[in-house]
């Protein structure tokens, strides 16, 4: 079944960097953008950015700009999404999400809890 | 950038009550707009993309309606499955952008 799997849970202090992976299967990985989005705790949904499996191709939200990295790696069908100078609000579960042709995100991971604590 | 703006942020409601959540958007967006729900510890679900069209495997009660700047989703018959925090999203140029969330809760 098509279906995004996270890596696990980071604690991670302030100033650090966190990777997160996200592995795609059951469907053609470079047919489909990734978006990822966070949600620190008992607040709402945030979107942080997009990437194009197909070319590589990035938009990120203006706030994240300078601290967030998006990558693929198509012979593993896996997204990645990397951000540096971790701060204490930072902490949250981040999602990925498949985004499809009409711009809705129709699969999503079972997210990643990151901790920023010192 | 475009920001969107749910109300009400709350809803109070009981099973099988008809219930709206609106969704005003800062700028025209014509029909790139979807529905999400969510539940606790859960990731979202999409609902309704591209305004008014209903995702597989969605039930019928849930409709969306809309274009430009001001989108309705409407549960027609509320469902205890149905309480939950719904979340509307625009799109534009790849860039995305949420609104608040309205909760959802049993009155």
């Amino acid at each position: 079944q098509v279906q995004l799997v996270q890596s696990g849970a980071e604690v991670k202090k302030p100033g650090a960097s966190v990777k997160v992976s996200c592995k795609a299967s059951g469907y053609t990985f470079t047919s489909y953008g990734i978006s990822w989005v966070r949600q620190a705790p008992g607040q709402g949904l945030e979107w942080m950015g997009w990437i194009s499996a197909y070319n590589g191709n990035t938009n990120y939200a203006q706030k994240l700009q300078g601290r967030v990295t998006m990558t693929t790696d198509t012979s593993t069908s896996t997204a990645y999404m990397e951000l540096r100078s971790l701060r204490s609000d930072d902490t949250a579960v981040y999602y990925c999400a498949r985004v499809t042709r009409l711009d809705a995100f129709d699969i999503w991971g079972q997210g990643t809890m990151v901790t920023v604590s010192s | 950038d475009i920001q969107m703006t749910q109300s009400p942020s709350s809803v109070s409601a009981s099973v099988g009550d008809r219930v709206t959540i609106t969704c005003r958007a800062s700028q025209g967006i014509s029909s790139w707009l979807a529905w999400y729900q969510q539940k606790p510890g859960k990731a979202p679900k999409l609902l309704i993309y591209a305004a008014s069209s209903l995702q597989s495997g969605v039930p019928s009660r849930f409709s969306g309606s809309g274009s430009g700047t001001d989108f309705t989703l409407t549960i027609s018959s509320l469902q205890p499955e149905d309480f939950a925090t719904y979340y509307c999203q625009q799109a534009n140029s790849f860039l995305w952008t949420f609104g608040q969330g309205t909760k959802v809760e049993i009155k």
